[in-house]
């Protein structure tokens, strides 16, 4: 079955340094986004990503985040100066129209 | 924007017990109802879904409800085994924004 898949699994970095968190998604889906879990805490939206734009943002996802499809399989997350309240799990996840949303495993993120 | 609320926040029973999950959400024109099942450290797994076009859908010892009037669909799990606890979170999503808006999950304890 296919799978999205992303990397790191796990990531620790000093507070300021910029992280890029990577992910490929399912190859036939057209729909690619970012959500992130605290631990502990629930799922959150951060972005979705569509005919290579943004086309949604949640409060969270402020100028210290940005995301790319630099290549047809690649989407990336890039935040640029973590903060400790950056830490969290950041799943990657994929879709069509309509359908069902995929997970990806996860990158969890420990800045310190 | 939509809000989903999630009840109740944890939940024990015993193997074979029935468990009930329930969530409210705000903007009736959410139409797609998906509900994951989280493992500690693992994605959440998709496990059943409705959309606002039914009433009710079942897969073996697994259903959910929908009530789009009152604006509250339930998780329904049946004959629990040990292996069905986990954290699951209810989510919410609008066409044509193509975000899922989560719950704050329901950790569910079967003991044999």
């Amino acid at each position: 079955e296919p799978e999205v898949t992303q990397t790191p699994s796990h990531q620790v970095t000093q507070m300021g340094q910029e992280v890029i968190l990577r992910c490929v998604p399912i190859s036939n889906h057209l729909y690619f986004y970012w959500y992130r879990q605290i631990l502990g805490q629930k799922v959150e939206f951060l972005v979705s990503f569509y005919n290579n734009e943004i086309s949604e943002k949640s409060e969270i996802f402020d100028d210290q985040f940005s995301v790319e499809r630099p290549d047809g399989s690649n989407f990336t997350l890039k935040i640029r100066s973590t903060k400790l309240e950056d830490s969290a799990m950041y799943f990657c996840a994929s879709s069509n129209a309509g359908n069902t949303i995929y997970f990806g495993e996860g990158s969890w993120l420990t800045v310190v | 924007g939509e809000n989903v609320e999630q009840h109740p926040s944890t939940l024990s029973v015993q193997e074979g017990d029935s468990a009930v999950i329930k969530c409210t959400y705000s903007d009736s024109a959410s139409n797609y109802f998906p509900w994951y099942k989280q493992e500690l450290g693992k994605r959440p797994q998709l496990i059943i879904d409705i959309r606002s076009n039914v009433g009710e859908k079942k897969d073996q010892r697994i259903a959910v409800t929908l009530n789009k009037t009152a604006k509250h669909f339930s998780l329904h799990i049946t004959e629990t085994q040990p292996e069905d606890s986990a954290v699951y979170f209810c989510a919410a999503e609008t066409t044509g924004f193509q975000k899922l808006v989560f719950g704050t999950g329901t950790r569910l304890l079967v003991s044999p």
